[in-house]
């Protein structure tokens, strides 16, 4: 089955900066791979997705790349913010199964 | 606020008791996704109803199983509870179809078995 892996673990950056996290996916039959946003008692929002068939898609301050050779895609958050501290998830399915496998998450601080 | 809806918000049960929680899927969606998330992990696939049957399954034991019932809303239940399942339960409802993959995720029920 599908395992997808992601890193860091935990990241800080200072307000104003960009912040980068990767994740790779083992199963090539992946076709969605979206983001979560995971804030403290609450649960994952939906903050971007991409499918295979396109290599970017950006969101104003977020994007993510897919690279489907490689099989890994990226979270970019520019121009940082206080409010965007939270855990980050990535995920991997196929678009025809229901088994939507998730990374271990980031913690993502932003100072001020 | 994606409009899902999760009871209770805590529960404290002792290891062999049996649990059930609750989702109400926002309005629209059809299906119903339960998910397990270990502290510090990522949230697991256990199963997922569409039409009132379960239309996928993740590797959990048939101690965890489930319920949809018409009006969309869905039951998680698990019997003989043990330590280890103890954890954040987190349903999501999404639309059978083109997107069906979107997940919409509750704020989900925190259980502590003991």
């Amino acid at each position: 089955g599908e395992n997808v892996e992601q890193h860091p673990s935990t990241l800080s950056v200072q307000e104003g900066d960009s912040a980068v996290i990767k994740c790779t996916y083992s199963d090539s039959a992946s076709n969605y791979f979206p983001w979560y946003k995971q804030e403290l008692g609450k649960g994952p929002q939906l903050i971007i997705d991409i499918r295979s068939n396109v290599g970017e898609k950006k969101d104003q301050r977020i994007a993510v790349t897919l690279n489907k050779t490689a099989k890994h895609f990226s979270l970019h958050i520019t121009e940082t913010q206080p409010e965007d501290s939270a855990v980050y998830f990535c995920a991997a399915s196929r678009m025809d199964n229901n088994d939507m496998r998730f990374g271990a998450g980031t913690r993502l601080t932003v100072k001020p | 606020e994606t409009g899902v809806t999760q009871s209770p918000t805590h529960l404290i049960k002792t290891r062999g008791q049996q649990v059930t929680l609750r989702c109400s899927s926002q309005s629209g969606h059809n299906t119903v996704s339960w998910y397990q998330q270990a502290l510090g992990q990522g949230p697991q696939f256990i199963f997922q109803y569409y039409r009132e049957e379960e239309n996928g399954r993740g590797n959990f034991p048939p101690r965890f199983s489930g319920l949809q019932f018409p009006n969309y809303s869905s039951e998680l239940n698990v019997n003989a509870l043990e330590l280890d399942d103890s954890a954040l339960y987190l349903c999501a409802s999404s639309l059978a179809g083109t997107g069906r993959e979107k997940l919409f995720f509750g704020s989900g029920t925190q259980l502590s078995v003991l």
